[in-house]
């Protein structure tokens, strides 16, 4: 069976910091996928990335960026220069891979960041 | 944004009373899902849908039962609630071949008292 671990429950930063959260998952599937999600405060899922897990190629967007590596099963998620608004709770999702078929996502325990200003 | 409603929003029952929560899409997508969040859990699959009249369990399903009658609407029920069913229900979509990306609505938060 799968298993997506955020070891880090909690995370307080000041802003402006940079900030990393970890991502540990378990599978013996070749092929997945693993997902990023932000839940702000207004309790909304909002999907920020997907990775496939035959493309290693780390991915940069403004100011998140994620680091995947198969070797150590993990997909971390780094906010540089953090701000007030990405105050929120992070989850991390795996998903065998599916062309056809239903995404079955299982999710970390998820990362509640709170940046102060 | 992704045309997902959940109704009702909010909902507070008694034990051992039924519940009904429903989830409707605008957007034609084959599969529906049913999760629930929980504090220390992240969010788990209750049930999904793969058509009309086609379900299957996902990791937490005791205690609930779905149905889907139409394309748009998937419906999630508890027969008779239990204080270990509050939560946060939240109803997702995709689409095979659509970038592989899941949509969620907004949520129902449920309180069995």
């Amino acid at each position: 069976a799968q298993k997506v671990t955020q070891a880090q429950t909690e995370i307080s930063v000041v802003e402006k910091e940079d900030v990393t959260l970890d991502c540990v998952y378990e599978t013996r599937d070749t092929t997945y996928y693993l997902f990023w999600y932000k839940q702000p405060p207004s309790g909304e899922l909002v999907f920020l990335i997907r990775r496939n897990s035959f493309d290693e190629q780390n991915e940069i967007s403004g100011r998140y960026s994620w680091n995947f590596q198969k070797s150590t099963s993990s997909f971390n998620f780094t906010i540089t220069a953090s701000q007030v608004v990405d105050s929120a709770v992070y989850f991390c999702a795996f998903c065998p891979f599916q062309i056809q078929g239903a995404q079955k996502l299982v999710f970390g325990q998820g990362t509640r960041l709170t940046i102060n200003p | 944004d992704a045309g997902i409603t959940q109704s009702p929003r909010h909902k507070v029952t008694e034990t051992g009373t039924p519940v009904t929560l429903r989830c409707h899409q605008t957007e034609n997508h084959r599969y529906m899902y049913w999760y629930r969040q929980d504090p220390g859990h992240g969010l788990r699959l209750i049930h999904y849908s793969y058509g009309v009249k086609d379900t299957d369990k996902g990791e937490v399903s005791d205690g609930y039962s779905v149905s889907r009658s139409k394309t748009e609407d998937f419906l999630l029920t508890l027969e008779s609630a239990t204080s270990s069913q509050t939560s946060v229900y939240f109803c997702a979509i995709s689409e095979p071949g659509k970038n592989n990306e899941q949509f969620f609505g907004p949520g129902t938060r449920l309180t069995v008292l």
